[in-house]
């Protein structure tokens, strides 16, 4: 069965620290990957996506994802984060089939501390 | 920048009550979708939605769940009989036809008593 699996539920950073936020997938098949942040009192937004082509995405607000599919990862980074990316971030993959349903990892809270 | 909106922000209602929750996706969009949280875990898809039909849907959703899209803007999702684990975040997204990114609402926080 199509998952996505999130590692850390809870992050605490302080400002200007490197983030790293991990993503597994489990898919068979081509995988569409996508990454959204919800902030607070927001609705979800995309940050970046990776279809296919550069496995190095670049989204928005400086984030960044590697796809590496021989881990079958697609984990989101940021060199330096700041106290307004304290937020909800989601992963999610495409499922099967081709009506465009989004399949969500348990989502990650991270904090930043100014 | 448009958006798509959801109305209520939040619905108390009482077990075994009819709920619909509105959603007004982005004007162009084709594809629609509705998904939930419940507190604590994933975002869950519910059912998706094209040229005036259900195109997938969950397990999830079974016959107290339904969706429409009754005047061509709006697009509801019905529960027929609440239950109180149907307590949840509910979010609905639209996608355009020649685009790959689902725009989400604000979500409509539904509490069953």
């Amino acid at each position: 069965a199509q998952s996505v699996s999130q590692h850390n539920h809870h992050v605490i950073l302080s400002e200007a620290a490197s983030l790293e936020l991990g993503c597994n997938y489990s898919y068979g098949g081509t995988v569409n990957l996508f990454w959204y942040v919800q902030y607070p009192g927001q609705h979800l937004q995309l940050l970046l996506k990776y279809f296919s082509g550069d496995p190095l995405v670049k989204g928005i607000k400086g984030f960044e994802a590697e796809f590496i599919k021989s881990k079958f990862s697609f984990n989101l980074r940021k060199p330096s984060v700041q106290w307004s990316d304290t937020a909800e971030y989601f992963c999610a993959a495409h499922g099967s089939g081709n009506t465009g349903k989004l399949i969500f990892g348990q989502g990650t809270t991270l904090q930043v501390k100014p | 920048e448009p958006e798509v909106t959801q109305t209520p922000s939040h619905q108390v209602t009482q077990m075994g009550q009819e709920v619909i929750l509105r959603c007004v996706p982005i004007s162009n969009h084709l594809y629609f979708y509705w998904y939930r949280q419940i507190l604590g875990q994933k975002v869950e898809f519910l059912v998706s939605f094209y040229n005036n039909e259900i195109s997938e849907k969950s397990e999830i959703f079974d016959d107290q769940f339904s969706v429409e899209r009754p005047d061509g803007s709006n697009f509801t999702l019905k529960i027929r009989s609440t239950k109180l684990e149907d307590s949840a975040m509910y979010f609905c997204a639209s996608l355009a036809g020649d685009s790959d990114t689902q725009y989400f609402g604000p979500g409509t926080r539904l509490t069953v008593l």
